[in-house]
């Protein structure tokens, strides 16, 4: 078990430019989810999968957001044409299970729009 | 919706005293799961301790103990002897069992615990 990775730790990027972060879960999770968190807030949800299907989409996920796990593996997340309010930290979790299950955690992708 | 509240923004403790975190939340449920994260500064949320709706006895875990009250929708936390690894942004959460626990969590917007030496 060598935990939830995601990639890269900080993204720095210009105003109009597309991201794209990567998340490993732990291998045998089966669920994978993306939460927002920003500066003095608990993390929002903003999407879950279980295997590779994708099962819900929070309403903070605009049309700019995509998220994608092939495979049921790896997922990403993109953001096409940032804008300075999607400066956050973008964290991603697995869990085997959902109900009582507890969700792994990675560390984050912390987000700069400049 | 489910939200969690706490009205705690910023809470203090001196080290081997004992500290007592509050929580509540809004829901119409009668079964859900209730969580206590940690996330210190290396961003890393951790699982502190959870508690199932249906189970009255209150959890534990070491020095981390919930005071949960089904009627008033009341989840606090409460570490004993603390110490210093244990500052850090604690966040209560929330988990509908509805669809089979299929749910998201849903958090509040944490607690900044520091412990004084």
């Amino acid at each position: 078990d060598t935990g939830v990775s995601q990639n890269p730790r900080h993204k720095i990027t210009k105003r109009g430019q597309n991201v794209t972060f990567r998340c490993d879960p732990i291998s045998e999770h089966n669920r994978l989810y993306w939460y927002r968190q920003t500066l003095g807030q608990g993390p929002e949800f903003l999407t879950y999968f279980q295997n590779e299907a994708q099962l819900e989409k929070s309403r903070l996920l605009s049309d700019r957001f995509s998220a994608e796990r092939p495979k049921g593996s790896f997922s990403t997340l993109e953001i096409q044409r940032t804008e300075q309010g999607d400066s956050a930290m973008y964290l991603c979790a697995s869990s085997l299970d959902g109900g009582r299950e507890k969700l792994f955690f990675g560390s984050g992708t912390q987000l700069s729009v400049l | 919706a489910q939200t969690v509240t706490q009205s705690q923004p910023e809470m203090s403790v001196q080290e081997a005293e004992t500290v007592t975190l509050s929580c509540t939340y809004d829901t119409s449920e009668s079964d859900y799961y209730l969580f206590w994260y940690k996330q210190p500064p290396s961003r890393q949320m951790i699982l502190v301790i959870r508690q199932e709706a249906y189970k009255q006895q209150n959890a534990t875990e070491n020095r981390f103990s919930v005071n949960f009250q089904k009627a008033a929708k009341s989840f606090s936390l409460k570490i004993s002897d603390s110490q210093l690894g244990d500052a850090a942004m604690y966040f209560c959460a929330y988990r509908s069992e509805m669809n089979s626990g299929n749910t998201p969590l849903v958090f509040g917007k944490g607690t900044r615990l520091s412990v004084i030496a």
